[in-house]
C-alpha cells in the first residue's frame, strides 16, 4: 500500500514568489494535515481538509492557504514567499474514524 | 497557548538498557496522544497513540498516559542504536486531526 507522496521534494524559491505543494494521501483516506517543520519551531499546525473542507487552521498568516480535491489529493500555496518560510513542509493523512496520521517525506522549501 | 513539552535532550542510555522519554501537556481538553519517531533529515513516523489512562504496549514500545497529571510517556526496552532519533510527541482534541507537537527528544544509543 503506498504511502503518502509529496511533490516536489525539494524547492528553491526567491523573496516574493509563490509556491504550490502537493500531497496524496494514502488511498482511502480523506483527511489531509499540513504541517511547517523549523529549527526554531518545531512542528506547526497549518490545516486540515476533509471532503474538500477546511476544518481547522492554525495560526499562519493568509499567505499560507490550501485546497483538497474531490479525489482526497491536497494543495498548499504560499504567495509573496519570505526567507522565514522557508521550511520542511509536512503533510499527514489520515483515516476517517481513526485518529491516527501518516507522514509523507516532507517538501523541503528554501527561500533565497 | 496550549502545549506540549518535552526535554529536548540529548537523552543518551547505553545499548540494551530503557530509554524513558516525557512528555507533558496544557491541554486538558486533549484526547489522544502519539509518539512519532523522527531520524534526521527524515519525515516523523508514528510508533505509537493512547487515548485512555494506563499503559499500552507494542513490542519493545510502551506508552503511558496519566491523564490527572497531564503526564504522557514512552518506554523503549532493550535500546538499540538504531533507535538513535528524534522523539517527537503530539496531543490532539477529539474529533481532530489538529495536532499539538512538542519540540522533541533527541535520543541517543550507546552501543
Amino acid at each position: 500500500k503506498a504511502g503518502v507522496t509529496q511533490t516536489p521534494r525539494y524547492l528553491i524559491k526567491t523573496r516574493g514568489q509563490q509556491v504550490t505543494l502537493s500531497c496524496s494521501p494514502i488511498s482511502g483516506h480523506r483527511s489531509v494535515s499540513w504541517y511547517q517543520q523549523t529549527p526554531g519551531q518545531g512542528l506547526q499546525f497549518l490545516f486540515e481538509y476533509f471532503s474538500e473542507t477546511q476544518r481547522n487552521k492554525g495560526n499562519f498568516p493568509g499567505r499560507f492557504s490550501g485546497r483538497q480535491f474531490s479525489n482526497s489529493r491536497s494543495e498548499m500555496n504560499v504567495s509573496t514567499l519570505e526567507l522565514g518560510d522557508s521550511a520542511l513542509y509536512l503533510c499527514a493523512s489520515s483515516r476517517a474514524g481513526y485518529t491516527e496520521a501518516f507522514f509523507g517525506q516532507g517538501t523541503r522549501l528554501t527561500v533565497v | 497557548q496550549k502545549e506540549v513539552e518535552q526535554n529536548s535532550g540529548p537523552l543518551s542510555v547505553p545499548e540494551g538498557a530503557i530509554a524513558s522519554l516525557n512528555c507533558t501537556y496544557s491541554d486538558r481538553g486533549s484526547q489522544s496522544f502519539f509518539w512519532y519517531r523522527q531520524y534526521s533529515g527524515k519525515s516523523p513516523e508514528l510508533i505509537m497513540f493512547i487515548y485512555s489512562n494506563g499503559d499500552k504496549e507494542d513490542g519493545r514500545f510502551t506508552a503511558q498516559l496519566n491523564k490527572a497529571s497531564q503526564y504522557v510517556s514512552l518506554l523503549i526496552r532493550d535500546s538499540q542504536p538504531s533507535d538513535s532519533a528524534t522523539y517527537l510527541c503530539a496531543a490532539s482534541t477529539s474529533g481532530t486531526y489538529k495536532y499539538i507537537f512538542g519540540t522533541g527528544t533527541r535520543l541517543k544509543v550507546l552501543a
